[in-house]
């Protein structure tokens, strides 16, 4: 089994929708989760970064983390074509070193 | 644009060969770190150095090398290249030493293609 499951996609929403993209993990000494936006061709950019649990907003986008589920999410509002890209989650455990990526989920925003 | 550079974009060799992938940090950037991103695999931690030292290791194969040149600078050695290694190969650069939870950029990647 893999420390972090995200699903692959993809996911196709029309523009406007509110997108929900999850990722659950096994490993209860994570503490820092990201979301990271990957664009065709390009390199990850970090989106969101929280610490343990709880939620964070930035505009468009909210990250919630439950560590009792080993849970994360991120929610993206009024979707927009531009919004089309791979997102990927991570996390990092305490006193770590080593980010562990998500496969990605491949998101398609319909104009 | 991250500011993190790397070259070459495409890299195209045979089985056997070696290949020395180059990053160049942000300025300021202090921490490097390599990945591999295949289909299968996702995208997967493989070494970070920090001012010079290598800092943490992750899923790299022993065919794999790295290292930071006094003017932070990396370089990823791949040798004895197989068809499996084919995939993008992307650097990023943090402020600090390895408090991990620094924001990483990343550079525009490197495709190696192993045929």
């Amino acid at each position: 089994q893999k420390e972090v499951e995200q699903d692959p996609g993809p996911l196709s929403v029309p523009e406007g929708a509110i997108v929900s993209l999850n990722c659950t993990y096994s490993n209860s000494a994570f503490q820092y989760f990201m979301w990271y936006r990957q664009y065709s061709r390009k390199g990850p950019e970090l989106l969101m970064y929280t610490y343990s649990s709880g939620n964070k907003e930035d505009g468009r986008f909210t990250a919630q983390v439950d560590k009792s589920s080993k849970y994360i999410s991120l929610f993206i509002r009024d979707s927009q074509p531009s919004d089309s890209a791979t997102y990927l989650c991570a996390m990092i455990n305490t006193g770590g070193f080593k980010t562990i990526f998500g496969a990605g989920t491949r998101l398609f925003v319909k104009a | 644009d991250s500011g993190v550079t790397q070259t070459p974009k495409h890299l195209i060799t045979a089985t056997g060969q070696r290949v020395t992938l180059r990053c160049s940090p942000r300025s300021g950037d202090l921490s490097v770190y390599w990945y591999q991103q295949s289909l299968d695999q996702g995208l997967q931690f493989l070494i970070q150095y920090y001012n010079g030292e290598e800092r943490a290791k992750g899923n790299i194969l022993e065919r794999f090398s790295a290292q930071q040149f006094p003017d932070l600078h990396s370089e990823l050695n791949l040798s004895s290249l197989e068809l499996g290694d084919s995939a993008l190969y992307f650097c990023a650069s943090s402020v600090s030493s390895g408090v991990s939870t620094d924001t990483q950029y990343f550079g525009p990647g490197t495709r190696l293609t192993v045929l």
